[in-house]
């Protein structure tokens, strides 16, 4: 199984709005990641979780909150966005004991900032 | 940090032609993988090659690592091949992926 499990698929928010994106896998993985993708871009990298730690952040804003509550499961908590964070946010997974390894991802949340 | 450039960026082929794609990356490199990315978003694992030669049906992947660049053969191509292509990369110990802008390709039948 190399399944990795984004929930919601969709989400539509306000600015004033408080919300969370869930990532699951459960191959074992000890590396979790969340990736953004505009349209027409590449993925672009926010954040890598190892063994449950945040090993990198990219700089990203304060309104983007990631959690690693274990070692299967990844949060992204959203406050206060702006419509320029609309985009699919892609989480991902790999098996963490070095960077030698195969990352996976999951189908994304596109998220539309209203 | 390490550049990652695809070529070419639109690919347009007619159903049953054969195309190559192209990675080349700026230093050595730990990770390279191939991905197919759907309609949907989906970020589909064509290949997982830091060096050497491997094949998957009509898809098939070579990737040079002392000369810095990857390639990516698709085989009598099918109008579900459609999407964009993209190749990633990992330099050093970190965990970074860095992509390439991608490949567009367009099979129309």
């Amino acid at each position: 199984d190399t399944e990795v499990t984004q929930t919601p698929k969709h989400l539509v928010m306000g600015m004033t709005n408080k919300k969370s994106l869930k990532c699951e896998q459960h191959m074992g993985h000890r590396a979790m990641y969340w990736y953004k993708q505009k349209a027409k871009k590449p993925p672009e990298l926010m954040f890598v979780y190892s063994y449950e730690k945040l090993s990198i952040n990219e700089s990203v804003p304060s309104r983007f909150s990631p959690e690693c509550p274990n070692s299967s499961l990844l949060n992204l908590h959203l406050h206060a966005l702006q419509p320029e964070d609309s985009a699919l946010y892609l989480c991902a997974s790999s098996q963490g004991e070095t960077a030698n390894t195969e990352a996976f991802f999951g189908q994304g949340t596109r998220l539309t900032v209203v | 940090g390490i550049q990652v450039e695809q070529s070419p960026p639109d690919l347009i082929l007619q159903e049953g032609a054969n195309s190559t794609l192209r990675c080349n990356f700026s230093d050595s490199v730990n990770n390279l993988q191939w991905f197919h990315q759907n309609p949907w978003g989906q970020l589909i694992n064509l290949f997982y090659i830091p060096s050497g030669t491997k094949q998957n049906g009509r898809l098939s992947a070579t990737t040079v690592a002392t000369e810095r660049y990857s390639l990516l053969y698709i085989s009598s191509s099918q109008t579900t091949d459609s999407g964009v292509y993209f190749c990633a990369v990992v330099s050093g110990s970190n965990y970074k992926l860095t992509f390439g802008k991608g490949t567009l390709l367009t099979v129309n039948p």
